[in-house]
């Protein structure tokens, strides 16, 4: 069974740009979160997806972010436009109800 | 005061040593308890979790969790190079709650042979 992925694996884009991440959960996995993870920081919440809507989304920093889940599948984050201090891993997780939530490999964003 | 604190090391400890790795956290509500593991370049894994207060045991790795004091702890006997890796520390609130999990920063353990 194909785990969670993530693309791209790294992405370096210049201030001002848009950046979009793709995730695509494990099938059959409703819950889908988004986290980030500064250098040197923990690993912060995003957002939560259960299927096509909008859990939670409290830990979204700003506007500049937007987060899709289209049809309940995939997910997209966006990121427009991108400022320094959106350089990080950014995680993508999926569970079935309040059990183990299985993570991406993450992608890596820097933003020059 | 953040929610969880966790020293990232790193931690550098002989093959075949017991590794003990803490975490405390300031807010009682807290009722899920878990530790995840991370390779590099890889995302995190949750290796175990326990509700509430007391042990837990895995084969080699074994849980605490003392409540009274806001600390948890993960034991790992009989060390492997295969270890090393960083173990993050993650809690949430559980039943009538979130159950997303606020994380610590992670410890960097090392395993040599």
């Amino acid at each position: 069974e194909a785990g969670v992925t993530q693309f791209p694996s790294h992405s370096v884009i210049e201030k001002g740009q848009t950046v979009t991440l793709r995730c695509d959960p494990i099938s059959g996995h409703d819950n889908l979160y988004w986290y980030r993870r500064v250098m040197g920081k923990e690993i912060k919440f995003l957002l939560h997806f259960v299927k096509e809507s909008k859990q939670d989304e409290s830990g979204m920093p700003n506007n500049r972010f937007l987060a899709e889940r289209t049809g309940g599948t995939y997910s997209t984050l966006k990121v427009q436009p991108a400022e320094l201090e959106d350089s990080g891993v950014y995680f993508c997780a999926s569970s079935q109800e309040h059990t183990e939530a299985f993570f991406g490999q993450g992608t890596r964003l820097t933003v020059v | 005061q953040k929610e969880v604190e966790q020293d990232p090391g790193p931690l550098s400890v002989p093959e075949g040593a017991i590794v003990s790795l803490n975490c405390t956290y300031s807010n009682s509500a807290f009722q899920y308890f878990m530790w995840y593991r991370q390779y590099s370049r890889k995302g995190p894994e949750l290796l175990m979790y326990t509700y509430s207060s007391g042990n837990k045991e895995d084969g080699r790795f074994t849980a605490q969790v003392d409540k009274s004091s806001k600390y948890i702890s993960l034991f790992i006997r009989d060390s492997q190079p295969s270890d090393s890796a960083t173990y993050l520390c993650a809690m949430s609130y559980g039943p009538g709650g979130s159950y997303i999990p606020t994380f610590g920063r992670g410890t960097s353990l090392i395993v040599h042979p």
